[in-house]
């Protein structure tokens, strides 16, 4: 719909689980985004990648672990995770990079269940 | 840190009232952007406002930036069960980072 796509839609694991989120655009844009939405809170920007660089950390515990092999995938790798990081995992993307302040397309999302 | 606060939380309405989210921010924004997120959907891009003062209207929509640039309304006129959903605003602050508002979500009931 959006041209930017995200694998699994739904995920189940448990706290020692290791699993990973894709994110896949298909629209030859420079930048890309994990958020985190949660319910009642704002989205929360996570990672940033400007032409496969990150560029933006926002204090994330490192059992989540970004991976953006090229400017089309990112990922972003999950193990013990807690209960609390339930929670809908938005990935973003933008035309020309964080430089220019643009629109973000957002995919799907992966809806994540930690039990 | 920089905060972008959207009020209403909720807002239900009967089909046909109208409907108006204020957003506000504690410092001056570059932009202000707005997206509908359908229930059990993602984020998805309205409108972006660029200058001081700005009004543009998209059909029932109309969008206005205000004059400091630190606040922006939406508003829709005449609601429709097809306008539920949460809408975000979004601003670029001095860095270049965007910000998100948490959202108001809008019930219409037919």
């Amino acid at each position: 719909e959006t041209g930017v796509t995200q694998t699994p839609r739904h995920l189940v694991m448990g706290m020692t689980n290791k699993k990973s989120l894709k994110c896949e655009q298909h629209l030859g844009h420079n930048a890309m985004y994990w958020y985190k939405q949660s319910a009642k809170k704002p989205l929360e920007l996570m990672f940033v990648y400007n032409f496969k660089e990150q560029t933006e950390n926002n204090s994330v515990p490192s059992r989540f672990s970004p991976e953006c092999p090229n400017s089309s995938h990112l990922f972003l790798h999950l193990h013990t995770l807690q209960p609390e990081d339930s929670a809908l995992y938005l990935c973003a993307s933008s035309p020309f990079g964080t430089s220019y302040q643009e629109t973000q397309y957002f995919g799907p999302g992966t809806r994540l269940l930690v039990l | 840190g920089q905060q972008v606060m959207q009020i209403p939380q909720y807002q239900h309405v009967q089909e046909g009232e109208d409907f108006t989210t204020y957003c506000n921010s504690s410092t001056t924004l570059s932009n202000i952007q707005w997206y509908k997120q359908r229930p059990g959907g993602h984020p998805v891009f309205l409108i972006q406002l660029v200058k001081s003062g700005e009004v543009k209207k998209q059909k029932r929509l109309t969008f206005q930036f205000g004059e400091a640039k630190k606040n922006s309304s939406l508003h829709i006129t005449a609601t429709q069960t097809t306008d539920v959903g949460t809408y975000f605003c979004a601003g670029h602050n001095n860095t270049g980072k965007l910000i998100f508002g948490q959202g108001t979500t809008l019930q219409v009931k037919p």
